[in-house]
């Protein structure tokens, strides 16, 4: 059974980073395909970026380039999420999500992360 | 960039009936959508992937059809557990994959 599990919640301040991690356990790490998706307060969900840790080069969505770095540990089999220059719209659930291949859908989440930008 | 326009935004349907949600893509993208249902402080779930395909455990009272650029999902026999926020997803056009902006489900 493939579970996501991702840190804690963190408040931070505007201008600052965010490092948001996913433990994978379970499933094949390595040739799995892991994505970012959040979600501000109310809103729908929002595809930020995504790794294969056997690849390790990220595809990002325009609007986070600059900004976003994701990377993936083999050894600890942990993705993860940094997002820097935050501000108030950074306020979000981050979730990560796996696909074992890209026809499959994401069909593992983690059970998501809540950053809060608050000055 | 891709756009995924569902439709109705909210829809409110009786127990035991049917609820048939729409999704359209700006530019075809084969059968590559995926929907996923998302409950109220809970992750999404993936319901459907290739467009007619149930994830593992999915009801089959859950069937979605389309192709090219529109896709419907459609759930029968409505359960009063089924109210929730319904996405679809292109991961035909990558990246970005881009998501609908969501049907609301009510169940009266």
């Amino acid at each position: 059974q493939v579970q996501l599990v991702q840190s804690g919640a963190e408040v931070k301040k505007p201008g600052s980073s965010v490092k948001v991690s996913c433990k994978a356990s379970g499933g094949n790490f390595r040739t799995d395909i892991i994505s970012w998706v959040r979600q501000a307060p109310g809103q729908g969900l929002e595809w930020m970026g995504g790794i294969t840790p056997i690849f390790g080069t990220a595809n990002y969505a325009q609007r986070f380039k600059g900004r976003l770095t994701i990377s993936a540990d083999e050894v600890t089999t942990t993705a993860y999420m940094e997002l820097s220059s935050l501000t108030f719209e950074d306020t979000a659930v981050y979730y990560c999500a796996r696909e074992w291949d890209k026809y499959y859908g994401m069909d593992v989440w983690g059970q998501g992360t809540t950053v809060i930008v608050s000055s | 960039e891709m756009v995924m326009t569902q439709s109705p935004a909210t829809l409110s349907v009786s127990p035991g009936e049917r609820a048939t949600l729409s999704c359209r893509a700006s530019q075809s993208v084969s059968n590559r959508v995926a929907w996923y249902q998302q409950k109220p402080g809970q992750a999404p779930r993936l319901l459907i992937y290739g467009a007619s395909t149930r994830a593992t455990g999915i009801p089959a009272r859950f069937s979605g059809s389309g192709s090219g650029t529109e896709f419907t999902l459609i759930i029968s026999s409505l359960q009063s557990e089924d109210s929730a926020v319904y996405y679809c997803q292109q991961y035909n056009n990558w990246p970005p994959y881009t998501f609908g902006q969501g049907t609301k489900l009510e169940i009266k």
